[in-house]
């Protein structure tokens, strides 16, 4: 398995501002990916971070609104730019680490919970 | 794009058996995943099961693969208090992205 941790855990925001979520994994691992969890909803997909280049988007999601950066195998962090109440929510890095079995499965951070005012 | 589904919200009887159905759509997805998420947590792998498989036994986990129908179920046998939680199924594209369903919030009573 692999050990994720995040920062921050919870948060409360100002309208308008921005916040830069860690990521911080224990071992190397080949992809993650950055997923919000709105209240009561699953899991949606934002994009996948690239080490080394810029993060593939998935629709819907746009780099100036959420800015990704991965400059190692272990590190990303997601920035929620100019923040508004409808980007409240839980925000968790997920990562996959392609074992022996490349079974494929995804291991998640604790989530950041956002509240925006 | 891809599209996993789930029934919303299930409760049983302590020590009765629970079952968790799951449909997806994408015909290439080589694992299928069932997650839970505790209150407050992040998700936690529960089990996985490859394409190529009928059924899949963990302790007192049982899943059910129905390829052709693309029908995915989680039994847990003796449910307890401690399985309340909501349960996510998940399919892997070849991507290597996977697509998440809604979530069965299981209530276990008492």
């Amino acid at each position: 398995s692999a050990v994720i941790s995040q920062k921050p855990s919870r948060d409360i925001c100002q309208r308008g501002t921005s916040l830069t979520i860690q990521c911080q994994v224990d071992s190397q691992v080949t992809m993650m990916f950055w997923y919000r969890q709105q209240p009561g909803q699953s899991l949606t997909l934002i994009a996948t971070a690239n080490q080394g280049s810029e993060a593939t988007y998935e629709s819907g999601f746009v780099i100036d609104k959420f800015p990704i950066s991965r400059p190692n195998l272990t590190f990303s962090t997601l920035t929620v730019s100019n923040m508004s109440p409808e980007d409240s929510s839980i925000y968790l890095c997920s990562v996959s680490r392609l074992t022996g079995s490349n079974t494929g499965e995804l291991f998640f951070g604790e989530g950041s919970r956002l509240t925006v005012l | 794009g891809e599209d996993v589904e789930q029934s919303l919200f299930l409760s049983v009887r302590e020590g009765d058996s629970s079952v968790i159905n799951c449909t997806y759509t994408d015909s290439s997805s080589t694992y299928l995943y069932w997650y839970k998420q505790e209150p407050g947590a992040g998700l936690q792998l529960l089990t996985y099961i490859f394409s190529n498989m009928d059924m899949k036994q963990d302790q007192r986990l049982t899943v059910l693969l129905n390829k052709k129908d693309k029908h995915l179920s989680l039994r847990i046998a003796d449910t307890q208090t401690g399985d309340s939680a909501i349960y996510f199924c998940a399919e892997r594209e070849g991507s290597g992205k996977s697509t998440f369903g809604d979530g069965t919030t299981l209530t276990v009573k008492p």
